[in-house]
């Protein structure tokens, strides 16, 4: 079955080291997203690529990067953890900006920062 | 800017009975309206979705919604609880078009809880 898959489903890092999420998708879509969401919140939208094209929301810390190097796979990469970083990091896709908008969610890695 | 207000963190039903969660949102464009449902330690799974056309949209798993502009609203319902309905649910709100760029603005979720 066409999915998003994430890897690893729990992370558990240290104050201060950097840390790499992944991201994989079978469905060829155009978009993919990283979100944000920390307990009992709403998830917040960091950034996403349009195909290759990056876009970073105006209120994501520097200390949050990511890569796309191909159409299936993104990363998302923190380059100093705090303990504030400790959330759900879920990755989304969907077909194309303007056609749908549905996003497709993948089941999310929880980090856990010490 | 757009943004969603669901009524209610927290809805507590009895198995069988009617589920009605709240959902308004404000756009100064046509809204595209989304529902979310996410059970604990796994992403969201959509619901249904409003785009365009019939008001009164069917989803997965026996629920419903409708859009009423006039009252800005897209209230998410199920005529009755099952155990397995038990889990958060996002009311999630995007442009038709315009600068968002299939950006979706989350409400603030409302936990369903399904009593025996």
């Amino acid at each position: 079955d066409a999915m998003v898959i994430q890897n690893p489903r729990y992370q558990v890092t240290q104050f201060g080291k950097p840390v790499t999420l992944s991201c994989s998708q079978t469905l060829n879509h155009n978009v993919m997203y990283w979100y944000q969401q920390k307990s009992s919140q709403a998830p917040k939208l960091l950034f996403h690529y349009y195909d290759k094209d990056f876009n970073n929301e105006a209120d994501t810390p520097d200390n949050f990067q990511s890569r796309r190097p191909n159409t299936s796979f993104c990363f998302l990469d923190i380059r100093s953890p705090g303990l504030g970083d400790a959330a759900m990091y879920l990755c989304a896709t969907s077909i194309d900006r303007v056609i749908s908008y549905e996003q497709y969610f993948g089941p999310g890695t929880r980090l856990t920062v010490t | 800017a757009q943004s969603v207000t669901q009524l209610g963190s927290h809805v507590s039903v009895s198995e069988g009975a009617l589920v009605l969660l709240r959902c308004n949102y404000s756009s100064s464009v046509p809204p595209y309206l989304f529902w979310y449902v996410q059970y604990p330690n796994q992403g969201l799974q959509l619901l249904l979705k409003y785009t365009t056309g019939a008001t009164l949209v069917k989803g997965i798993n026996g629920f419903e919604a409708e859009f009423k502009k006039s009252e800005t609203s897209f209230h998410l319902t199920k005529p009755s609880a099952h155990m397995s309905d038990a889990a958060e649910y996002f009311c999630a709100v995007t442009r038709a078009g315009g600068t968002s760029y299939g950006k979706l603005t989350f409400g603030q979720g409302t936990i369903l809880t399904v009593h025996p």
